[in-house]
C-alpha cells in the first residue's frame, strides 16, 4: 500500500527551464509535506515543506504547491540549474498516537541538461 | 552549527552476524528517527526516539531495535543478519518535543551503507 507516489523515474528539463515534479497521496490523515533532495551515497537534504493549512510556499528558486481536494502536490523549479540534477523525494507527513512518521515517495531522478 | 553525523559510514558484514549503527542529532534536537532505503523499497521508516523513549514504530520484524541516550545520541541495531538487510541506513533528527502537537522538518544525516555477504 504506497501511500505516497512518485509517478515519473524520471525527468530530463533544459537548463534555465522549470522543472515541475509531482507526487499523489492517499492518505487524508497527513498533515505536512516535504521535499528531499538526494544525492548517491548522501543522506536527503531537506529543500522545501509545506503545512496542510496551506496552498502554496515559496523558498527563492523553490515552489511548493498543495491542492488538498486531489491529493496532489508539485515542486516548482525555476530556473532549472545543472547543480539540480539529483534524485528528488516527496515526504509526507502525519502524527500517529502523537509521535511522527515521514512516509516517502519513490523518487524522481531529475537531470538538467545544459 | 554540525548536522546529523553517523558511524560508520560503510560496514560489511556476513550473514548471523549483527551490526550497531550510531547517529548522532543535531545540537538542541531531541528526537531522532531511523530509516532504511533500498533500491526495491525505497525510504522505509523504522523506528523513531524521544527521551530515550521508543515513540513510533514501522514495519520491520523485532530483529531491528533501537535505543536512545540521555544526550540525544541514538544507536540502531540488528541482529541475526540476512542479505536483504543490505541498505543505506539514515538517521534524521528534529526539533519536535513530545507530546508532539505539530509535524516538523527532519534533517538527516549522511547514511551508513550496510552490506551483508
Amino acid at each position: 500500500d504506497q501511500q505516497v507516489k512518485q509517478n515519473s523515474p524520471s525527468l530530463s528539463v533544459q537548463e534555465g527551464r522549470i522543472s515541475i515534479l509531482n507526487c499523489d497521496y492517499t492518505n487524508s490523515m497527513f498533515d505536512y509535506f516535504l521535499w528531499y533532495k538526494k544525492y548517491p551515497a548522501e543522506g536527503p537534504t531537506f529543500l522545501i515543506s509545506i503545512s496542510s493549512i496551506k496552498d502554496k510556499n515559496e523558498d527563492g528558486r523553490f515552489t511548493v504547491f498543495l491542492n488538498k481536494s486531489a491529493k496532489h502536490l508539485s515542486l516548482h523549479i525555476v530556473p532549472s540549474q545543472p547543480g539540480d540534477s539529483a534524485v528528488y523525494f516527496c515526504a509526507a507527513s502525519s502524527l500517529i498516537q502523537g509521535a511522527q512518521k515521514l512516509v516517502f515517495g519513490q523518487g524522481t531522478r531529475l537531470t538538467i541538461n545544459p | 552549527k554540525a548536522g546529523v553525523t553517523q558511524t560508520p559510514r560503510y560496514l560489511i558484514k556476513t550473514r548471523g552476524q549483527q551490526v550497531t549503527l550510531s547517529c548522532s542529532p543535531i545540537s538542541g534536537h531531541r528526537s531522532v528517527s531511523w530509516y532504511q532505503q533500498t533500491p526495491g523499497q525505497g525510504l522505509q521508516f523504522l523506528f523513531e526516539y524521544f527521551s530515550e523513549t521508543q515513540r513510533n514504530k514501522g514495519n520491520f520484524p523485532g530483529r531491528f531495535s533501537g535505543r536512545q541516550f540521555s544526550n540525544s545520541r541514538s544507536e540502531m541495531n540488528v541482529s541475526t543478519l540476512e542479505l536483504g538487510d543490505s541498505a543505506l541506513y539514515l538517521c534524521a533528527s528534529s526539533l519536535r518535543d513530545f507530546p508532539y502537537v505539530s509535524t516538523d522538518t527532519q534533517y538527516f544525516g549522511p547514511g551508513t551503507r550496510l552490506t551483508v555477504l
